[in-house]
């Protein structure tokens, strides 16, 4: 069975650029996340969507990221316009429910300069 | 205080040697219980869920002491393969909060 697919892996920007991260979860995982993770941080959590819905964004700052997941499978993360703060591994993770395990993606490494 | 947190290490090992670290989290509600291993640039991987009444796998255990709010993980006989971080992870209302890691290096 295929795990979570993320691309790109890796990417390079200058700040005040727009950049977007996409996430293909495991087939029948309703629930996908993402995360963003700075150097020697656990994840931490910017959006939660069940199914189409995004049930918690209550991390995700709205005045430079958004999300979507249109048809509640793949999502989209994008951020606009990137700051050099931003620079960090953003994973995507799927469960089939809420409470259950979760199961990463490789991420996508990005680099504001 | 944070949410979840974990003894930074590094533990440093020699093969065969048993390592065991803990994770205290702070809220009581808090309602599963996960240990993730992370390699160098690598993603989080499942390693373990945690039960209530504790759970083996292999060369791994791990326990639930709700009482005192921690979990920990203990790794017997380790191999080198075992040097990574050690994340721990706990789902409270849906929301998984993650510590920051326990470095584990073991040396042949």
């Amino acid at each position: 069975e295929a795990g979570v697919v993320q691309s790109p892996r890796y990417k390079i920007i200058e700040k005040k650029q727009p950049v977007a991260f996409w996430c293909n979860p495991i087939s029948g995982h309703n629930t996908l996340y993402w995360y963003l993770q700075n150097l020697g941080q656990g994840p931490e959590l910017l959006i939660r969507y069940e199914n189409e819905e995004a049930v918690d964004d209550s991390q995700l700052p709205k005045d430079r990221f958004s999300a979507e997941r249109l048809k509640g499978v793949d999502s989209t993360l994008k951020i606009q316009p990137a700051e050099l703060g931003d620079s960090a591994v953003y994973l995507c993770a799927s469960s089939n429910a809420p409470y259950n395990e979760q199961f990463f993606g490789p991420g996508t490494r990005l680099t504001v300069l | 205080r944070k949410e979840v947190e974990q003894d930074p290490g590094p533990f440093n090992v020699p093969e065969g040697a048993t390592v065991a670290f803990n994770c205290t989290y702070s809220n009581s509600a808090s309602q599963s219980f996960f240990w993730y291993r992370q390699d160098c640039r690598k993603e989080p991987k499942l390693l373990m869920s945690v039960y209530s009444s504790g759970n083996e796998d292999g060369r791994f255990t791990a326990q639930l002491n709700r009482a005192s709010q921690y979990i920990s993980l203990l790794i017997r006989d380790s191999k080198l393969s075992d040097s990574a971080t050690y994340l721990c992870a706990v789902n409270l209302r849906s929301k998984l909060s993650f510590g920051a890691g326990t470095t584990v290096t073991v040396r042949a």
